[in-house]
């Protein structure tokens, strides 16, 4: 399976903490992007990071791309209880437009 | 970025029958993509749509299983056959728009 995998699976913070989740693939790839499902809804678009690029920030979220290890992570600073949700890391591969999708990892923010 | 509809948002249907989801894009886009999200887990490409030629079907997904229609470069649909409980998902469509996939607020499926 070309699906890559997310740890934690689940993360529980408090409100201000900073939280931070890991995504692993197999395959080589284009871009990495990282996404947003808040209970039952659409998905919403975070971030994406190219594969020549090693860091990247949009407000309070930092990704990093690590090619050699085929590794992200997204960092969400001063979480907010609104961060509760769960986050997808997405990679479309060299050789085609299709995205796979790691397993998630399922964050709480306790107010 | 794109504005992504999709119906209906949720269905509960019976074993055995037919269910076809609708999405909308408010732009013109190559390729739009269905996903499957079943409960808990993340999500799996069913298929890519591109207009003006057959779907691409992904690992064990079949075009009898789910057919999917593109009859332009706004809208698709991807039918849910002889359903089953193993069929209770949430069904996206998506959309790229650059490097980007941009997806609707998905159809929720509940099979008894």
């Amino acid at each position: 399976s070309q699906q890559g995998e997310e740890d934690p699976q689940a993360l529980s913070i408090q409100e201000g903490e900073n939280a931070t989740m890991n995504c692993s693939y197999k395959t080589s790839i284009n871009n990495l992007q990282w996404y947003r499902q808040n209970s039952g809804r659409g998905l919403v678009h975070l971030i994406l990071i190219r594969s020549n690029e090693r860091e990247k920030h949009s407000g309070r979220l930092r990704v990093t791309l690590d090619t050699s290890k085929k590794s992200s992570s997204l960092l969400i600073t001063a979480s907010r209880a609104a961060d509760t949700a769960s986050y997808f890391c997405a990679t479309d591969q060299e050789t085609g437009n299709q995205f796979y999708f790691g397993t998630g990892t399922s964050l709480t923010v306790i107010p | 970025s794109a504005v992504i509809s999709q119906k209906p948002s949720r269905d509960i249907c019976q074993r055995g029958t037919s269910l076809t989801i609708q999405c909308q894009v408010d732009s013109q886009v190559t390729m739009m993509f269905w996903y499957r999200q079943q409960p808990g887990q993340s999500l799996t490409l069913i298929a890519t749509a591109n207009q003006g030629s057959e779907a691409t079907y992904e690992s064990g997904f079949v075009i009898d299983k789910f057919p999917i229609s593109r009859p332009n470069l706004t809208f698709s649909t991807l039918t849910v056959s002889n359903m089953s409980p193993e069929d209770s998902s949430i069904y996206l469509c998506s959309v790229a728009i650059t490097d980007t996939q941009y997806f609707g607020p998905g159809t929720r499926l509940t099979v008894l």
